[in-house]
């Protein structure tokens, strides 16, 4: 079966701290994709990266990066220099290859940006 | 280009009575999708539609829902005798058949409170 886990519940920073939100899978398929959701308040989740599992490589937008690591089944999200709109909830997901219809979303973490 | 659409926003329903929830996804989706998201909780996956055949429904769709996607455009879903467990967010999706079908853009959800 598949799982996702987001183990901080919650997170607050202080405005232009870095922080980093930690997602960890567990998939027996070998063939996936993995996602990170931004919920804000308003409620509407707003997609911000998709990675397959092929591809390892660490990607850098803006003041966001990820950061997906194979070997530990993590794929951890960074914002540098945070803000206070960046305050949300964050879902990390998975979805396999072999089945194109659920995404499996973590519990997510809370994040909120203190000024 | 409009996204994905949902009516209503909030339902208040007392126990035992019946509600239905509209989605309209982006046009040309081929690919609609429900979820649950209950609080402090990640969406869960009830069902899929690829154009009207509904394709696949998660164990949490009791008898008492029902989703329908009868022209292959918007869907609804229908919970008859609403309990108090059913209190939660009913977020739908969308997607496109072909090459992004791995990216699901959500709707802004029904908030839900069976009272």
């Amino acid at each position: 079966a598949q799982k996702v886990t987001q183990a901080q519940t919650e997170i607050s920073v202080v405005e232009k701290e870095d922080v980093t939100l930690d997602c960890v899978y567990e998939t027996r398929d070998t063939t996936y994709y993995l996602f990170w959701y931004k919920q804000p308040p308003s409620g509407e989740l707003v997609f911000l990266i998709r990675r397959n599992s092929f591809d390892e490589q660490n990607e850098i937008s803006g003041r966001y990066s990820w950061n997906f690591q194979k070997s530990t089944s993590s794929f951890n999200f960074t914002i540098t220099a945070s803000q206070v709109v960046d305050s949300a909830v964050y879902f990390c997901a998975l979805t396999l290859y072999s089945s194109a219809s659920k995404i499996i979303f973590g519990s997510g973490t809370r994040l909120s940006i203190r000024p | 280009d409009t996204g994905v659409s949902q009516d209503p926003r909030h339902k208040i329903t007392k126990r035992g009575q019946n509600v239905t929830f509209r989605c309209d996804p982006i046009s040309e989706h081929n690919r609609l999708y429900w979820y649950r998201q209950t609080l402090g909780q990640g969406p869960e996956f009830l069902t899929y539609f690829q154009n009207e055949a509904q394709l696949e429904k998660s164990r949490l769709l009791s008898d008492r829902f029902s989703a329908e996607r009868p022209k292959g455009s918007f869907s609804t879903l229908e919970i008859q005798r609403t309990e108090q467990g059913d209190s939660a967010m009913y977020l739908c999706a969308s997607s496109p058949a072909e090459r992004e079908i791995y990216e699901q853009y959500f709707g802004p959800g029904t908030r839900l409170t069976v009272t």
